[in-house]
C-alpha cells in the first residue's frame, strides 16, 4: 500500500514566522502536490512537482513556496505566515498517468496566530 | 480548461437509503474519471475509478459508470449505513495534464442511524 506521511496532523505558528510542512511518500512516484482545503472552497493546488527539483504553480502559489531535493520528499514553505494561510493542507503523490489515482496523507490542520 | 461540477450538498440520509451523488464534467479527450471519499480527520483515498467510456467502477458497494454520452460520472449505492457518512470528491484526469486532476467541490453526506 502506498504511504503518503505528513510531518505534523495539528501546527501552531505565529504572524511572520517561516513554516515548513513536510511530506515523504514511499511509492517512487514521479508526481507530488500540494493542496489546501478550506470549507466551501474544495481542493485548491498550491504547486506540484513532476520530479526532483522541478515545480510548477498550481491555482495558488501566492505566499508559498516548495522543495524537492529528495524524490519522495515534497516540502511546502510558508515565507511569511499569515493569519489568511489558517487550513488544511493536504499532500498527495502520484504516477504521472492520467489513469492512476493520486494517493494523500492526512493532512496538516494548520493556525496561524 | 477541465471542470468538474459535482451535486452540491449536505445530503443526509436515513441508514439503507439508497445514494446518488452526481457528477458531470467538462474535458477535451478522453479522460479518466475518479471518485475519492474523506473521512472526517482523514486524507482523501481512492474509492473508485474508470479510465474509458462505459466503464463501471465499484468499491464497497459504491459504483459509478462513465458516461461519455452525457459526460457524467454519477456515484451510486443501494443501502448507506452510518459509517459512509464522510465527504465525497468526483474528479478527472486527462493525459493532457501531466497527472494534474480536477476536482468537484466536495458532498458531504450524512447518514443517520
Amino acid at each position: 500500500d502506498v504511504k503518503v506521511t505528513q510531518s505534523s496532523r495539528y501546527l501552531v505558528k505565529r504572524t511572520g514566522e517561516k513554516v515548513f510542512l513536510e511530506c515523504v511518500q514511499d511509492m517512487d512516484h514521479e508526481n507530488m502536490f500540494w493542496y489546501r482545503q478550506d470549507p466551501g472552497l474544495g481542493l485548491r493546488l498550491i504547486y506540484f512537482s513532476y520530479d526532483v527539483k522541478m515545480k510548477e504553480k498550481g491555482d495558488i502559489p501566492e505566499g508559498y513556496s516548495v522543495s524537492r531535493e529528495k524524490k519522495e520528499r515534497f516540502s511546502l514553505i510558508l515565507e511569511s505566515a499569515s493569519t489568511n494561510q489558517t487550513s488544511m493542507y493536504l499532500c498527495a503523490s502520484s504516477w504521472p498517468l492520467s489513469n492512476q489515482p493520486q494517493h494523500f496523507g492526512d493532512g496538516t490542520r494548520l493556525s496561524i496566530l | 480548461g477541465d471542470s468538474v461540477t459535482q451535486m452540491e450538498g449536505p445530503v443526509t440520509l436515513s441508514e439503507e437509503a439508497f445514494l446518488t451523488i452526481n457528477c458531470t464534467y467538462t474535458a477535451t479527450g478522453y479522460p479518466s474519471l475518479f471518485w475519492y471519499v474523506q473521512y472526517p480527520g482523514e486524507g482523501l483515498q481512492l474509492l473508485l475509478k474508470a479510465t474509458k467510456a462505459d466503464d463501471k467502477g465499484s468499491n464497497k458497494g459504491f459504483e459509478a459508470t462513465y458516461r461519455k454520452e452525457t459526460t457524467s460520472f454519477h456515484l451510486e449505492k443501494g443501502s448507506v449505513q452510518v459509517s459512509d457518512s464522510a465527504v465525497y470528491f468526483c474528479a478527472l484526469s486527462n493525459n493532457t495534464n501531466a497527472g494534474k486532476s480536477t476536482f468537484g467541490d466536495g458532498t458531504t453526506l450524512t447518514v443517520k442511524p
